[in-house]
């Protein structure tokens, strides 16, 4: 099945780093998404990393992958109060269907 | 380079009512994508369409429509308006070929409410 898990809630001090993690069902996902939701808005992609890949860095922000345990993550380097806003895992299922399946969010807040 | 757009930013309508909401694919881009987020979670795919085709769909009923045009921009229509369908409505375009060109980039949404 086709499911992707987050945890809810993660507060961080500013400067601090940040860790957000997610786990996924489908071994079969090629490419593994993250987005940042701030209020009211769309979701901003942030970055992306393919299945073969274990780590990708991009500026402040670390992806790790492990595929043996279906477990991403997404780390913040020096995190900062703009930072504060929801964080969307997603992977594409090799279903055939070209679909985004989105995990419930984690919400970060950056306290000064 | 142009971004995705969506309109209108806000609506409001009644139950039984029909909405048509409209979405400008990012330059370049041949596929768009249909979103539902409820308050509080995370998106759910309605359909997909490329090249003027339905080429994918998600669990939603009928009532939920949508059409591709020439030019890639994009319509959902959504029937007989329930409660629960007050949501955010987004839309998201790539292009089909390739890794880095199936990302798909959102647009900001369309803000629901039925009453």
């Amino acid at each position: 099945g086709e499911d992707v898990e987050q945890s809810l809630f993660l507060s961080v001090r500013e400067g601090d780093s940040s860790v957000i993690n997610c786990t996924y069902t489908d071994s079969s996902s090629t490419y593994l998404y993250w987005y940042k939701q701030e209020p009211g808005a769309g979701l901003q992609l942030l970055t992306y990393i393919f299945s073969n890949m274990d780590m990708k860095q991009d500026q402040r922000l670390t992806v790790l992958l492990n595929k043996k345990d279906k477990h991403l993550s997404l780390r913040i380097a020096d995190t900062q109060t703009g930072d504060s806003a929801i964080y969307f895992c997603a992977e594409i299922p090799d279903t055939g269907r070209r679909a985004l399946t989105f995990g419930s969010g984690t919400r970060l807040q950056v306290q000064p | 380079e142009t971004g995705v757009t969506q309109s209108p930013t806000h609506l409001i309508k009644t139950r039984g009512q029909q909405v048509t909401l409209r979405c400008s694919s990012q330059s370049g881009h041949n596929t768009v994508s249909w979103y539902q987020q409820a308050l509080g979670q995370g998106p759910q795919f309605i359909f997909q369409y490329y090249r003027e085709e339905e080429n994918g769909r998600g669990n939603f009923p009928p009532r939920f429509s949508g059409l591709q045009f020439p030019n890639y921009s994009s319509e959902l229509n959504v029937n007989a308006l329930e409660l629960d369908d007050s949501a955010l409505y987004l839309c998201a375009s790539s292009l089909v070929a390739g890794a880095d060109q199936e990302t798909q980039y959102f647009g900001p949404g369309t803000r629901l409410l039925v009453l």
